[in-house]
């Protein structure tokens, strides 16, 4: 089942924070983040691992609730370099899943100077 | 290294016309995936692969068919094209193991008419 994120789409001045969510209603083992740019292939930001253990982007942080199946993104101080479209792909426990990702429709993110 | 591409980056076709996208990967990936994407609706998967000679059905599957005969290629396929098959296609690689990002490739834009 599709995650939800939200909001569905965000507007920033450059400087000011923003978080992103996403949310699953079933049991996960990762969530993925992504970043696109307008008529550009997403990119890899980060994975937070069931646990608590992290891996990605040095400036963008994110928190997993494992009990809530909920991740967050937080974008501080964001600069025009930011804005795109951010996708959380969800990884499940169970199923064989073979680390597919099932991903979330995005959340539009543009940043104004 | 070339990490991801795809070929070609752009076609039209006609309803009921078939065509081959590849997607070529020199990471030595193990696993391949094919997504397409909608406006809106995110990253939806296709098919993907675990290896050289196998592949399995993603969430979208109908329509389509794919191949993987050697572990750099991965190709898909529309045997008869439906306008409702107009969409931006990306595929992906990853190592294997537990949670690994997902590398994408540039995309290939499909129009049906």
């Amino acid at each position: 089942q599709q995650p939800v994120q939200s909001p569905q789409a965000v507007i920033l001045r450059e400087g000011e924070d923003a978080v992103i969510n996403c949310s699953s209603s079933k049991a996960l083992y990762s969530v993925h983040w992504y970043r696109q740019k307008h008529g550009e292939a997403p990119v890899f930001l980060m994975i937070l691992l069931k646990g608590g253990e992290q891996k990605g982007h040095e400036k963008i942080s994110a928190s997993f609730n494992e009990k809530k199946q909920q991740s967050s993104l937080y974008l501080t101080a964001s600069q025009l370099s930011y804005s795109g479209t951010y996708f959380c792909g969800t990884e499940r426990v169970y199923g064989g899943s073979q680390g597919n990702l099932i991903f979330g429709k995005g959340t539009k993110l543009s940043v104004k100077p | 290294n070339a990490g991801v591409t795809q070929t070609p980056k752009f076609r039209v076709l006609k309803t009921g016309q078939s065509m081959t996208l590849l997607c070529a990967q020199d990471m030595n990936h193990e696993y391949m995936y094919w997504y397409r994407q909608d406006p809106g609706m995110g990253l939806r998967l296709i098919h993907y692969s675990v290896g050289e000679g196998t592949t399995a059905k993603g969430e979208v599957p109908d329509g389509y068919n794919v191949s993987r005969l050697k572990k750099q290629n991965f190709l898909l396929g529309l045997e008869s094209a439906a306008p409702s098959q107009t969409s931006v296609y990306f595929c992906a690689s990853r190592n294997t193991g537990n949670s690994y990002e997902q590398y994408f490739g540039p995309g290939t834009r499909l129009t049906v008419t």
